[in-house]
């Protein structure tokens, strides 16, 4: 089994701070994409990174995929309260996705 | 490019009833995954089709059953319905070689 564990499994932030979440896993991954999920929907596909080492940014949000590519990072800078949601990391290999167990990050105006 | 639709979006049964939902996949895609997320057991694989043929399958009781159609549009049975089954059901749309999977916005299933 190819699990992904992430952490911290929950954050509670204020406006304006910066957090990182972490997604860790034992298993090589030939690409990884993280999610972000608001209640009662569908994840949305905030990015895929697919080279070791790589790093994205998408405006406040910056992902890095280890060099490995076993674990990647998701930093957010200035959190606002519309970052809130369960943000979800997934591995694929060979035509397989595994999900990470999600964190759920709740940013206080 | 139309996204990955999925009906009915709500769904009320009763215990021991069955319940169909469908999934059609974004154009091209000829893979289709289905996932049960719940509050405490977050996301969980059900199974995946590909090219009309179940390609993988999540740990879950025969009752969960599904299906793929030429088209690539899949429909997810669940039969004998149990208080358990009260879920988010999420169907996600890949090309099947492995890139990024693409989520509907699910059905939820409520069972009373």
């Amino acid at each position: 089994t190819q699990l992904l564990e992430q952490s911290p499994q929950f954050l509670s932030i204020q406006e304006g701070e910066n957090l990182t979440v972490y997604c860790n896993s034992s298993s090589v991954f030939s690409s990884l994409q993280w999610y972000r999920q608001e209640p009662g929907e569908g994840p949305v596909l905030l990015v895929t990174v697919v080279t070791g080492g790589e790093v994205k940014k998408l405006k406040r949000l910056t992902f890095q995929f280890g060099d490995a590519r076993k674990d990647s990072s998701l930093h957010i800078t200035a959190a606002q309260p519309g970052d809130t949601g369960l943000y979800l990391c997934a591995g694929a290999t060979g035509n397989q996705f595994y999900f990470g167990t999600g964190t759920s990050l709740t940013v206080i105006p | 490019k139309a996204g990955v639709t999925q009906t009915p979006r709500y769904l009320i049964k009763t215990r021991g009833q069955q319940v169909t939902l469908s999934c059609s996949p974004i154009s091209g895609h000829r893979s289709v995954s289905w996932y049960q997320q719940t509050p405490g057991q977050g996301l969980q694989f059900l199974f995946e089709y590909f090219s009309e043929t179940q390609r993988n399958k999540g740990n879950f009781p025969g009752r969960f059953s599904g299906r793929q159609f030429s088209n690539s549009r899949s429909e997810m049975n669940v039969s004998t319905l149990e208080l358990g089954d009260s879920a988010l059901y999420l169907c996600a749309s890949s090309s099947g070689l492995g890139t990024e999977a693409f989520f509907g916005q699910g059905t939820r299933l409520t069972v009373v």
